[in-house]
């Protein structure tokens, strides 16, 4: 019930188009969904989050839509460049069950952009 | 955000000895976390450690594996003990900034540990 399944493991993407990422989870409790992008070699960098109440975050080109009824979030990156190939990490998290606000990562998607 | 430096950002130790790894913060953080990343994997949490309590250990990580201090609000270390090549991995720590609710966590560039 704690587990985040992120969806795809790899996405091959062309300069200019839209790339799509999905994670779904379980557990009602959790009230915090973040994305990460990851280069290699460096540590996560928290790059847009959304909590329960809105069902869409946008920042520049980077776009959360959250669909609480569905358990379901994703992560949209519009006019997708060379300089977003990284690895992006869904996560969720929350209070619950003695947790002190963990957050709970997905297994995450190897995103690669080609000019 | 938070400025988060580790030290050291990789090393090579041989099998049985012990490593230890400094996470220091730019500001007073409550709640800090350790986790660890295998090659090409997703992150998972080793503990929690709140300054002033002891670390709270995830299932499958225990405290004579894996000592933490956290000294005050802007200090904390981890130990990986009587390593073995298993113990390969990235080790990251992360802090929660946002005060109240949860769970806005900043990661360090974390550390790349080889056992041999």
């Amino acid at each position: 019930q704690q587990q985040v399944k992120q969806s795809p493991q790899s996405l091959i993407v062309q300069k200019g188009g839209i790339s799509i990422i999905n994670c779904a989870y379980e557990n009602t409790a959790f009230d915090y969904f973040p994305w990460y992008q990851q280069f290699p070699g460096k540590g996560p960098a928290l790059l847009i989050a959304i909590r329960p109440d809105v069902s869409e975050k946008k920042e520049g080109r980077f776009t959360i839509s959250f669909n609480k009824s569905a358990k379901q979030f994703s992560l949209h990156i519009m006019d997708s460049q060379p300089g977003d190939s990284a690895t992006y990490f869904c996560a969720a998290g929350g209070h619950y069950g003695g947790s002190q606000g963990n957050l709970i990562f997905g297994k995450g998607t190897k995103l690669s952009v080609k000019p | 955000s938070a400025v988060i430096s580790q030290k050291p950002s990789r090393d090579i130790c041989q099998r049985g000895t012990s490593l230890t790894i400094q996470c220091q913060v730019d500001s007073q953080v409550t709640m800090m976390f350790w986790y660890r990343q295998q090659p090409g994997q997703s992150l998972t949490l080793i503990a929690t450690a709140n300054q002033g309590s002891e670390a709270t250990y995830e299932s499958g990580f225990v405290i004579d594996k894996f000592p933490i201090s956290r000294p005050n609000l802007t200090f904390s270390t981890l130990t990986v003990s009587n390593m073995s090549p298993e113990d390969s991995s990235i080790y990251l720590c992360s802090v929660d900034v946002a005060g109240q609710g949860c769970c806005e966590q900043y990661f360090g560039p974390g550390t790349r540990l080889t056992v041999t």
